[in-house]
């Protein structure tokens, strides 16, 4: 069975450009969440969705940020303009809401970006 | 208060050798769930085990099992002989039933070291 997949794997860009992430999370699952992780911060939940409807986007960091789901099988994640201290890696992972509580969050290879 | 601790940034093991990782957690909710994940060098992030708060025994899966202590709310991961394929980072994760959705909590990691 797929995973979840995430493109481009990397991606380096100057500042100011757009930058959009992508995420195909497995099929029949209907939550998907975004992660940064950095070496200071740690992992840090950016926003889910569950059913396609944003949940919980608390942890976008500003504006410039910007998530999408436009449908069950796919997610983006934008960030215009890009500056440098958005470098990090990027998760995607996807899990079944609705489903006993030991249905654990699978994760995507995650796209590592930086910016110049 | 951090919702997730883990008090180790790092750890060395002997090849062969059992080593624990320990995660503590803090939560209103009677209802939880608490899962490991491992994140090799290569930045994947796989689901390792999972405990329930109402689980009856600790979790096992294969050299991986979890040493879970209820009322000092500690879940420690304990990997049996120890192989260098188990160098890595290892977080601990909880998801509280009465949030919204499948949201996952992180803790800071453990980076583990097996030494041949």
């Amino acid at each position: 069975d797929a995973g979840v997949i995430q493109s481009p794997r990397h991606e380096v860009t100057e500042m100011g450009q757009e930058v959009t992430l992508r995420c195909k999370p497995i099929s029949g699952h209907n939550s998907l969440f975004w992660y940064r992780q950095t070496m200071m911060r740690g992992l840090e939940l950016l926003i889910y969705f569950n059913n396609n409807v944003p949940i919980d986007d608390s942890g976008m960091p500003e504006d410039r940020f910007s998530a999408k789901m436009p449908n069950a099988s796919f997610s983006t994640l934008k960030i215009q303009p890009s500056e440098p201290r958005d470098s990090a890696v990027y998760f995607c992972a996807s899990s079944l809401w609705g489903a006993p509580g030991n249905q654990p969050q699978h994760f995507g290879d995650g796209t590592r970006l930086s910016i110049l | 208060a951090q919702k997730i601790t883990q008090t180790q940034p790092g750890m060395f093991v002997q090849e062969k050798e059992a080593v624990t990782l320990d995660c503590t957690y803090d939560t209103s909710d009677p209802s939880y769930g608490l899962f490991w994940y491992k994140q090799p060098s290569s930045g994947e992030m796989i689901f390792l085990i999972y405990q329930g708060s109402y689980d009856q025994q600790n979790a096992t899966e294969g050299r991986y099992s979890l040493n879970f202590q209820k009322a000092r709310k500690s879940a420690n991961l304990v990997i049996s002989a120890s192989q260098l394929g188990d160098s890595a980072m290892y977080f601990c994760a909880m998801r509280e039933v009465n949030n919204a959705g499948n949201m996952l909590t992180f803790g800071g990691g453990t980076r583990l070291m097996v030494k041949p």
